[in-house]
């Protein structure tokens, strides 16, 4: 079965950067697109990166994606941290009959 | 502007049924695959279903697989979840979400209705 794993928690000061790794087991995670989600407590969640590394118009480029084959894992990058950043975030893949969440990463936000 | 409106949820007993829909507006209803996403209280995003544009194809999770039917009416520009044998663990905020494309993969999900709620408690 294909899965995706997350670290269950994150932090980082304002203005600094930070990473948030999904690492894919089961499958090839480069098969496939990677799209990340930003959950604000009490909110639905948003895209913040589409197709590995592409930003829906309106998110900063503080936010980038990437994919590293050699360790079947993609990354979400924020740099210039802000308070605002902080929230649930959530990768997601997909093999050719099913749809694949990561269990999420809090990032707070010191 | 893009509308996910979900209906039908509540609580109800374990092993017994509900139904849940949702009705779309502001984009080509039958141009995209749609899905349904779940959030068990204070837990992660859990995919449950998808159905292909013109209802050609479906999948499933394998937590709901035999259990849960999706299915959606062009006409009405809706999309609907038939719930059965349902658990105590089935306790989420079910999203109505729209694919980018027209299959149910490869997709993501660009579009999210506000989510309706199912209780599954004795």
């Amino acid at each position: 079965n294909f899965m995706l794993t997350q670290p269950h928690s994150v932090s980082g000061s304002p203005g600094k950067t930070v990473t948030i790794s999904c690492t894919g087991s089961g499958g090839t995670i480069a098969s496939s697109y990677v799209q990340w989600y930003q959950q604000r407590p009490g909110s639905v969640p948003t895209t913040v990166i589409f197709e590995n590394n592409q930003r829906p118009f309106g998110v900063p480029d503080r936010f980038s994606g990437s994919i590293d084959s050699s360790s079947n894992s993609a990354s979400l990058t924020i740099s210039a941290l802000k308070t605002e950043d902080e929230a649930d975030y959530y990768c997601q893949s997909y093999n050719s009959t099913k749809v694949v969440f990561g269990g999420g990463t809090k990032l707070t936000v010191l | 502007e893009v509308k996910l409106v979900a209906s039908g949820g509540g609580s109800v007993q374990p092993g017994r049924s509900l139904r849940v829909s949702c009705a779309a507006s502001g984009f080509t209803f039958d141009d995209y695959a749609m899905h349904w996403v779940r959030q068990a209280p204070g837990r992660g995003l859990e995919w449950v279903a998808g159905i292909s544009r013109r209802s050609g194809t479906s999948a499933y999770a394998d937590s709901v697989k035999g259990r849960f039917s999706i299915s959606r009416d062009n006409a009405k520009n809706s999309l609907h979840l038939q719930l059965n044998s349902l658990r105590p663990e089935d306790t989420a905020l079910y999203y109505c979400t729209k694919g980018l494309g027209p299959m149910v993969t490869p997709n993501w999900f660009d579009r999210w209705g506000q989510g309706i709620l199912v209780t599954v408690s004795s």
